[in-house]
């Protein structure tokens, strides 16, 4: 089967640097994604990972190791505003890799 | 107007009951799928759908069914609602590549009483 696992809370200050872990297994690996959502909103794609490496999108960045099956998100200068729960995802193999298998989600809780 | 909309944004049915909920996009996807969301286990797909015509079952489908009735509008039934069905429920759409992320509804929350 696949698996992917991060941790289920993490907290940090206002403007801080904080990084999001998250392991996988899965026997074929087509990238992973991260997701932020907001109390039960909608949630809402950040970046996607399909090669080893970091990508970096203003605040946000992602880093992926294949061969540590391993990739994290590191939100800097943190916000209030971030305070959020983090998913990440791989490609589900049960579907051919056509959908995503999302982990039970991170619980980040910013304070000022 | 929204990319994605999910109707109910609420709902509150009775045991046995059949419901349905409905998720029409503007984006042109032509996947679209159903997941489910409960406290402490994440989103967990329930059907998805890659054209009209393609209908699959996800992770967690019994006790569920699906409809395609266009490009733009899936729906998800549950046939004789049970109180574990209580849960959020999102509709997403993505390109044909998947790798420029899905794009969510704002959910429905149901609960079953």
């Amino acid at each position: 089967g696949q698996s992917l696992e991060q941790p289920s809370e993490v907290t940090a200050v206002e403007g801080a640097i904080v990084q999001i872990n998250c392991t996988y297994q899965t026997s074929g690996f087509y990238g992973l994604s991260w997701y932020q959502q907001h109390d039960g909103g909608a949630p809402t794609f950040l970046s996607y990972n399909g090669l080893d490496g970091l990508e970096e999108t203003g605040r946000f960045s992602s880093f992926l190791s294949r061969s540590d099956s391993y990739g994290y998100l590191l939100l800097q200068e943190l916000q209030m505003k971030d305070s959020a729960s983090y998913f990440c995802a791989v490609r589900d193999q049960n579907s051919g890799y056509s959908t995503l298998t999302f982990g039970k989600g991170t619980m980040l809780l910013v304070s000022p | 107007d929204a990319d994605v909309t999910q109707t109910p944004r609420n709902r509150i049915t009775k045991t046995g009951k059949r419901i349905m909920l409905e998720c029409s996009q503007t984006k042109g996807h032509d996947r679209m799928y159903w997941y489910r969301q409960d406290p402490g286990l994440g989103l967990r797909l329930i059907y998805y759908s890659f054209d009209v015509k393609d209908i699959n079952k996800g992770e967690i489908s019994d006790g569920y069914s699906v409809s395609r009735q266009a490009q733009a509008k899936f729906s998800l039934s549950l046939e004789s609602a049970i109180p574990n069905q209580t849960a959020l429920y999102f509709c997403a759409t993505s390109d044909s590549t998947g790798n420029y992320g899905y794009t969510f509804g704002s959910g429905t929350r149901l609960t079953v009483v």
